[in-house]
């Protein structure tokens, strides 16, 4: 059974810092991540894909990808209060749709 | 560019009963998935269609099912209506289904009493 995990938190922060929220992920055959953010009462939207091995940056977040650990993370800079949301990771491989995680609740205090 | 549009929003139903809801996906997009989300376990998988097939099926019972349409609009039926099955059901669409991001409609929230 493919799964996808995370830390469930509440993860709290000051407003400017630097989190790091991290996933595995069990099926090797994954070849597509995303992160998606969720906001209390609202649906998911994806906020970052990666497909390869490495990092890959969008403004403020960066995904990284490790295949070999089954690992991956999304970095978020200079975070606000604005960012406070839940954190979805989703992991894809074949002609499967992405199994997803429970998501990590971020806080981010002013 | 319209996103995916679920109706309705709200749903108030009492045990035993059933309910349909309703999902136009983004224009073009072929591929439609159902989850159900809940507090506790997170966003669960109920079903992929594409091309008016049922792709992908999750682990629930067969009193949920769902069909799509020609023109890729999806409907999920809930039979019998349990408890438990109070929930956030969100569809998502996408391009082919497979390996691709997805779009998530605003959710139907369903209530039983």
């Amino acid at each position: 059974q493919k799964e996808v995990e995370q830390d469930p938190g509440p993860l709290s922060v000051p407003e400017g810092a630097i989190v790091s929220l991290n996933c595995t992920y069990s099926d090797r055959g994954s070849q597509s991540f995303f992160w998606y953010r969720q906001y209390s009462g609202k649906s998911p939207e994806l906020i970052m894909s990666i497909y390869s091995n490495g990092d890959k940056e969008d403004g403020r977040f960066t995904a990284q990808l490790n295949k070999a650990s089954q690992y991956v993370s999304l970095l978020i800079r200079d975070s606000q209060p604005s960012d406070s949301a839940t954190y979805l990771c989703a992991a894809s491989g074949g002609s499967y749709i992405p199994t997803f995680g429970r998501g990590t609740s971020l806080i981010v205090h002013p | 560019k319209a996103g995916v549009t679920q109706t309705p929003r709200y749903l108030i139903k009492t045990r035993g009963q059933q309910v349909t809801l309703s999902c136009s996906p983004i224009s073009g997009h072929r591929s439609v998935s159902w989850y159900q989300q809940t507090p506790g376990q997170g966003l669960q998988f109920l079903f992929e269609y594409f091309s008016e097939t049922q792709r992908n099926k999750g682990n629930f019972p067969g009193r949920f099912s769902g069909r799509q349409f020609s023109n890729s609009r999806s409907e999920m039926n809930v039979s019998t209506l349990e408890l438990g099955d109070s929930a956030l059901y969100l569809c998502a669409s996408s391009w082919t289904g497979s390996n691709e991001k997805l779009f998530f409609g605003s959710g139907t929230q369903l209530s039983v009493l």
